[in-house]
């Protein structure tokens, strides 16, 4: 069963076009994060939400626009693509925010690609 | 100066050997440590956290030095299998946020 998935995939598309990927957890954790994961392996936090209510959104472009319908989902939204774009985005989750030892669950990641 | 720094690597090592990565981090206030690990094209999975204590699970030890601040992994009687990036991973105190570092890689050759 997986626990935090992902899609698409993989994803390749032109520069200037809109994206979304998606996210689901079925471990009933409260919390899911955005990070982005660079061409020199740099992983970075973009977002997190707890309960549907946004509570980190680090600098990152307003083209990037996360969703949350509901606790076990969170989808991430990209306009106008750019090149700078092209990275691993994976999606993970929690149990709990705020609690320093909660162990994070890892989606297996949508490489994007923009030409 | 990056927040948690280690060294790329990579490590290229003999099966059995034993193997040590050092990590250093940037913010004293820092309060829990981990180490991840991400085989090549996957995500990141939990090997351990690192309590101040050090703390062993097999062949792995961790340890914390909160003075110096830096976080080590030692891997004992190396597998094959233990071939992949280890990345340390390090949380404020009241924050979600973990700050990844940028991983070694590890490579073990029969």
């Amino acid at each position: 069963d997986t626990a935090v998935s992902q899609t698409p995939k993989y994803l390749v598309t032109q520069m200037g076009n809109d994206k979304s990927i998606k996210c689901e957890q079925n471990l009933g954790h409260d919390t899911m994060y955005w990070y982005k994961q660079d061409s020199k392996k740099f992983l970075k936090i973009m977002f997190s939400y707890n309960n549907k209510e946004l509570i980190i959104n680090e600098t990152v472009p307003n083209r990037f626009s996360p969703k949350s319908p509901d606790k076990a989902h969170l989808n991430l939204h990209i306009n106008s693509l750019e090149l700078g774009d092209s990275a691993v985005y994976f999606c993970a989750s929690s149990q709990d925010s705020g609690a320093t030892t909660d162990t994070q669950y890892f989606g297996p990641g949508t490489r994007l690609t923009v030409l | 100066r990056k927040e948690v720094e280690q060294d790329p690597g990579p490590f290229n090592v003999p099966e059995g050997a034993t193997v040590a990565f050092n990590c250093t981090y940037s913010n004293s206030a820092s309060q829990s440590f981990f180490w991840y690990r991400q085989d090549c094209r996957k995500e990141p999975k939990l090997l351990m956290s690192v309590y101040s204590s050090g703390n062993e699970d097999g062949r792995f030890t961790a340890q914390l030095n909160r003075a110096s601040q830096y976080i080590s992994l030692l891997i004992r009687d190396s597998k094959l299998s233990d071939s992949a990036t280890y990345l340390c991973v390090v949380n404020t105190y009241n924050t979600d946020k973990l700050i990844f570092g940028t991983g070694t890689r590890l490579q073990v050759f029969p």
